[in-house]
């Protein structure tokens, strides 16, 4: 089945700069590529995606981009605020596979004020 | 909007015990999934199902068994509790692939 790898697993990062979080998977089928934001005592919330007819996608600070070729898909947080702070995720889904995710394991993002 | 609700919140359980957990989704979603997290850790898909009646191992299925009684249902056992076991059981819905909505959580200690 898929595997995910996602570094690092733990990020501090000042106010007001940007954060990357990188992720690699296994299967050449995986078409569709989330990444969840966790925050304390909370659930999991679906942030941003991207699908392999894409290379970037924005969605105001948030940007993804997906390199099919190199199996790798990354998250960028341009100018981050301590509300940023929590447990990000990546995940890997082959459509044929039922929607089923494969998840990373996880960033813990710290943003220091 | 939709809610998930998984019973119970808290579950502790003694070594060997044989513990059920519910989960219920109003969205209407034909896809519903149990993921174990460990502290800090991850998300680990147990089981999952497409369909009312479907049921597909995820890459954690030894030791649980699970049932889709309904499209509204899933539920999630343990067949038996292994000591010092602590974990949140989550159980999301979905329609297809897209965006899985997560429900709040069952926090599982095992004495």
């Amino acid at each position: 089945g898929e595997q995910v790898e996602q570094l690092p697993s733990i990020l501090r990062v000042q106010e007001g700069s940007s954060a990357s979080i990188n992720c690699s998977y296994e299967d050449s089928a995986s078409n569709y590529f989330p990444w969840y934001k966790q925050e304390p005592g909370e659930n999991p919330k679906l942030i941003i995606d991207i699908r392999s007819n894409m290379e970037r996608k924005q969605i105001q600070e948030l940007i993804v981009l997906l390199d099919k070729k190199a199996k790798r898909f990354s998250l960028h947080i341009t100018d981050t605020q301590p509300g940023d702070s929590a447990m990000y995720f990546c995940a890997a889904s082959e459509n044929n596979a039922g929607a089923k995710l494969t998840f990373g394991g996880g960033t813990r993002l710290t943003v220091r004020p | 909007g939709g809610i998930i609700t998984q019973t119970p919140k808290f579950l502790i359980g003694q070594e060997g015990q044989k513990l059920t957990l519910k989960c219920q989704q109003n969205f209407n979603h034909d896809t519903m999934y149990w993921y174990r997290q460990d502290s800090g850790k991850g998300l680990r898909l147990i089981y999952y199902s497409i369909t009312e009646n479907d049921l597909q191992k995820g890459d954690l299925s030894e030791g649980y068994d699970a049932s889709r009684e309904k499209k509204s249902s899933f539920s999630l056992t343990v067949t038996s509790a292994q000591k010092n076991e602590m974990a949140v059981f989550l159980c999301a819905s979905s329609i297809w692939q897209y965006e899985q909505y997560f429900g709040p959580g069952t926090r599982l200690t095992v004495l």
